[in-house]
């Protein structure tokens, strides 16, 4: 099956930093990915949709330039968080959709953000 | 506007059976997931239906009737590692998926 990695697993960093977490398709050419957020005890909440070649689509309510979305190749995007705060700690889940498989979507193992 | 509903929280016995209903309502349907997530780890997927009918895969199983906008995920012979959050998600005409808040499912000995 497709795989689809992230890094940093986890990351602690202090307020006021930036944060960059990458999620990488490791045997497929993603086209889309998707990064979620996911609050304890919460479902996945869709941040953005990232295209390879373009500028990612935010949902609504999502701060395009506080989290900054790349996807320069088939098979990387990146999230960077800026000026991270508090209220940024959360799961981060990315996923990859492999145009070869269908609809679904392939998700990375996560990247838990804590903002001290 | 677009909804999944499904149940929060369901608790079961071990080497039972367990069905986790979903109903939905979306801008057009390309379609009905379900994954599995365990606490701290990302989602994994479980099964997709496009058709009417029932999917069986092992222990799991899925329905779907698109008429009336109804999923189910059918567990049997539950084993204590089936503690998870089971997410239902509904394709929509966009081919975004709309997920549902999930459901906690206990498995009890």
């Amino acid at each position: 099956g497709a795989v689809v990695s992230q890094h940093p697993s986890w990351v602690i960093c202090k307020s006021g930093t930036s944060v960059k977490i990458e999620c990488r398709s490791l045997d497929f050419q993603a086209t889309t990915m998707f990064w979620y957020r996911q609050f304890p005890k919460q479902s996945l909440m869709l941040m953005a949709t990232s295209n390879e070649g373009s500028k990612a689509t935010y949902e609504q309510g999502v701060e395009k330039d506080k989290f900054l979305i790349n996807h320069a190749s088939l098979t990387l995007s990146t999230l960077t968080v800026t000026s991270a705060h508090p209220e940024d700690s959360s799961f981060y889940i990315c996923s990859a959709r492999d145009p070869r498989q269908g609809r679904e979507q392939y998700f990375g193992p996560g990247t838990r953000l804590t903002v001290t | 506007g677009q909804n999944i509903d499904q149940p929060t929280e369901m608790t079961a016995t071990e080497g039972a059976i367990v069905q986790i209903n979903c109903t939905y309502q979306t801008s057009g349907f390309n379609g009905l997931f379900w994954y599995q997530q365990h606490a701290g780890e990302a989602p994994t997927f479980l099964s997709y239906n496009v058709l009417d009918g029932l999917e069986e895969k092992g222990r799991f199983s899925s329905f779907l009737s698109r008429s009336k906008g109804y999923s189910y995920l059918l567990l049997k012979e539950l084993q204590m590692k089936d503690s998870a959050s089971y997410l239902c998600a509904a394709l929509d005409s966009n081919y975004q998926l709309i997920w549902g808040a999930g459901t906690k499912l206990i498995i009890k000995p």
